[in-house]
């Protein structure tokens, strides 16, 4: 089995739509993280958590929430999702030491 | 400016040749240095880390320069197996920003 799983793994969704993304893990690790891909743009932070009661806005948080429901799982909400969305979507998790990140499989989501 | 730049590529190469990337990173405060592969439409995957004194894993050798605030990644003998995309990454020492940057990568082809 992965370590860590993503769901679902592509969505098509239209404007307005509210999705949520789901992140679990089964590692054991505290830190876990979203980001976002853009071609040309590499991976940008939208989320990171490093406890169950500890969240952190990353560099481009607006538009997105998230949700630690337990150690294992990191959910990633779109309230109202709008075209400039779209993107590659990857949960990763990491240690305390934060030097190595272990990434999911992607969500690849399209917002029309 | 981005806080990491690297070259888009593509790097087109015949198999057995030797590739060097190199990253420019504009942070001074920057503590830890990655280099990260990923394949077409896959989660990115650690491939090594960057030393102050150079390392070589293999046919790979990473390299840091930090007064001139660049890293590099030298390839030997490439293989088809090498084609992907390779990313670029440097983590902070400024604990307000408990993450990683990542580049937008360089791509690599390997041709037979």
């Amino acid at each position: 089995d992965a370590d860590v799983t993503q769901t679902p793994r592509n969505r098509i969704t239209k404007t307005g739509k509210r999705i949520m993304l789901e992140c679990s893990q089964t590692k054991g690790h505290d830190r876990m993280y979203w980001y976002r891909q853009d071609p040309g743009l590499g991976l940008r932070l939208i989320y990171y958590s490093f406890d169950v009661k500890d969240i952190n806005k990353g560099e481009i948080s607006d538009g997105y929430s998230v949700s630690r429901q337990a150690q294992a799982k990191f959910s990633l909400s779109l309230e109202s999702a709008i075209p400039n969305q779209t993107a590659l979507y990857f949960c990763a998790i990491g240690t305390g030491g934060g030097n190595e990140q272990f990434f999911g499989p992607g969500t690849r989501l399209t917002v029309l | 400016r981005k806080e990491v730049e690297q070259d888009p590529g593509p790097f087109n190469v015949p198999e057995g040749a030797t590739v060097a990337f190199n990253c420019t990173y504009s942070n001074s405060a920057s503590q830890s240095f990655f280099w990260y592969r990923q394949d077409c439409r896959k989660e990115p995957k650690l491939l090594m880390s960057v030393y102050s004194s150079g390392n070589e894993d293999g046919r790979f050798t990473a390299q840091l320069n930090r007064a001139s605030q660049y890293i590099s990644l030298l390839i030997r003998d490439s293989k088809l197996s090498d084609s992907a995309t390779y990313l670029c990454v440097v983590k902070l020492m400024d604990t307000g920003r408990r993450a990683l940057t990542f580049g937008s990568g360089t791509r690599l082809q390997v041709q037979p």
